[in-house]
């Protein structure tokens, strides 16, 4: 069974910019959720998906969204980059709302 | 709000020296707790698991306890390998928020 997988794996973009990153989760699985890595906040949640449906969220602006389409497949979209949403933005697919997560490979996203 | 402590890095040990590496956390309710591995430029692998107090997670020689009454889950393997070089994080999920908690990461580098 194929794993999460990210699309694009790296990608660089100015200040101002938007972003969009994709996840494709494993197949069966319906929850998607999102998180940030950085060397200076270490990993931390940005939200989950699941039926479509946000269920969580974490503590980031509104310059941080997402979605979840109907096949389990999600998107985030960052606005109006900054310097410091440089990171590995990871994404994580579990069959339910349970705790297991299986992660992706991340997007290395670096905000020039 | 939940949280985890997990051993400050990095740590450098030879080949065949026994590894431990100290989780604790905070949490209310009944959280599972995991240990992810990352490798360099990758995403996080599950390395090991426990649902509930007492339990004991295992995966390729490395194993975890779960301790409810001191609140830990360290993570230890008898003989490190080369191959165990990585970043190790304690997490927790189904405390007091349903997204996974993570540990700072611990940066573990074996010496042949």
């Amino acid at each position: 069974k194929a794993g999460v997988t990210q699309t694009p794996r790296y990608l660089i973009k100015t200040r101002g910019q938007q972003v969009t990153l994709s996840c494709s989760p494993i197949s069966g699985h319906r929850s998607v959720s999102w998180y940030q890595q950085t060397p200076g906040q270490g990993l931390q949640f940005l939200f989950e998906y699941f039926s479509e449906t946000q269920r969580n969220k974490g503590n980031f602006p509104g310059r941080f969204s997402g979605r979840q389409f109907s096949n389990s497949r999600s998107e985030m979209n960052v606005s109006t980059l900054e310097l410091g949403d440089s990171a590995l933005y990871l994404c994580a697919s579990s069959l339910f709302r349970d705790n297991e997560q299986f992660f992706g490979p991340g997007t290395r996203l670096t905000v020039l | 709000g939940d949280s985890v402590t997990q051993m400050e890095g990095p740590v450098t040990l030879s080949e065949e020296a026994f590894l431990t590496i100290n989780c604790t956390y905070t949490a209310t309710g009944y959280p599972s707790l995991f240990w992810y591995v990352q490798y360099p430029g990758e995403g996080l692998q599950l390395l090991l698991k426990a649902t509930k107090a007492d339990d004991k997670g295992s995966n390729k020689g490395f194993e975890a306890t779960y301790r409810k009454e001191t609140t830990s889950f360290h993570l230890e393997k008898g003989s490190v390998q080369v191959s165990d070089s990585a970043v190790y994080f304690c997490a927790l999920g189904g405390g007091s928020a349903r997204q996974l908690t993570f540990g700072s990461g611990t940066q573990l580098t074996v010496l042949p």
